[in-house]
């Protein structure tokens, strides 16, 4: 059974850099044709996707959010990350981690089978 | 921000049946992209519900079943249960500037 856990600094200053990693358990992050991913949920609102990353380092990103996004991949710890820079109080939100799976006959780019179980980031100073 | 309409919320008794759509365009469901939903109850991360438009996971209970047509998508729970009041929402991929993955407003499920 795949699990996933966020973890990172639970407070940021305004315009400094969110940090957070998400670690991947009960299976090989290479293995399989697998997206890993990112997504955001405000406090009472809904879900935003940031970015996904495939194990080669290929990454595609939210356009709203891509000027400051940078996700990257660690095979040998398992581990996949987020980087958002210039944070406001907008970027206030629960993140997830979520990988992503696309089965053989699907149109469009899959769907999320496994989330971790999120982490509250707040902007403030 | 949203590309996909939900409406706010919906609410049945025990038992009942009712449905949530989802409303959607010519660059995501209604180019012919999959449709997936998801429950997620109060302070818990999101659950697959339905993938692939009317496909359930292991474990998921009949009751739940999903269907598309055109730009449009439907979730539909039978014998409503308390254990179902939660928020849903559909997601879907997108190809024009609103991103890969797009998520519908989200829906409130009340079980009255």
């Amino acid at each position: 059974q795949v699990q996933l856990q966020e973890s990172g600094p639970g407070l940021v200053k305004p315009s400094q850099t969110l940090s957070l990693t998400c670690t991947v358990s009960g299976g090989s992050i290479s293995s399989g044709s697998y997206y890993w991913s990112w997504i955001r949920q405000p406090a009472g609102k809904g879900l935003e996707w940031i970015g996904r990353i495939y194990t080669s380092g290929s990454t595609n990103y939210n356009p709203s959010l891509k000027s400051r996004v940078t996700i990257s991949v660690d095979t040998s710890k398992n581990q996949f990350s987020l980087k958002l820079s210039s944070v406001t109080a907008a970027d206030t939100a629960v993140y997830y981690c979520a990988r992503v799976f696309s089965r053989v006959g699907a149109t469009g780019g899959g769907h999320f089978d496994y989330w971790g179980q999120g982490t509250l980031v707040t902007v403030s100073s | 921000q949203s590309v996909l309409t939900q409406p706010p919320s919906v609410s049945g008794a025990p038992g009942q049946r009712v449905t949530i759509s989802c409303t959607g365009s010519s660059s995501n469901i209604g180019a012919g992209y999959d449709v997936h939903w998801y429950q997620q109850l109060p302070g818990t991360a999101p659950k697959l519900l339905i993938y692939g438009n009317s496909n359930r996971p292991s474990g998921v209970p009949d009751r739940f079943s999903g269907s598309k047509s055109g730009t449009s998508a439907s979730l539909a729970i039978t014998g409503l249960q308390a254990e179902d009041e939660a928020d849903y929402y559909c997601q879907s991929y997108d190809s024009s500037l609103s991103g890969l993955y797009v998520f519908g407003t989200g829906t409130k499920v009340t079980v009255l």
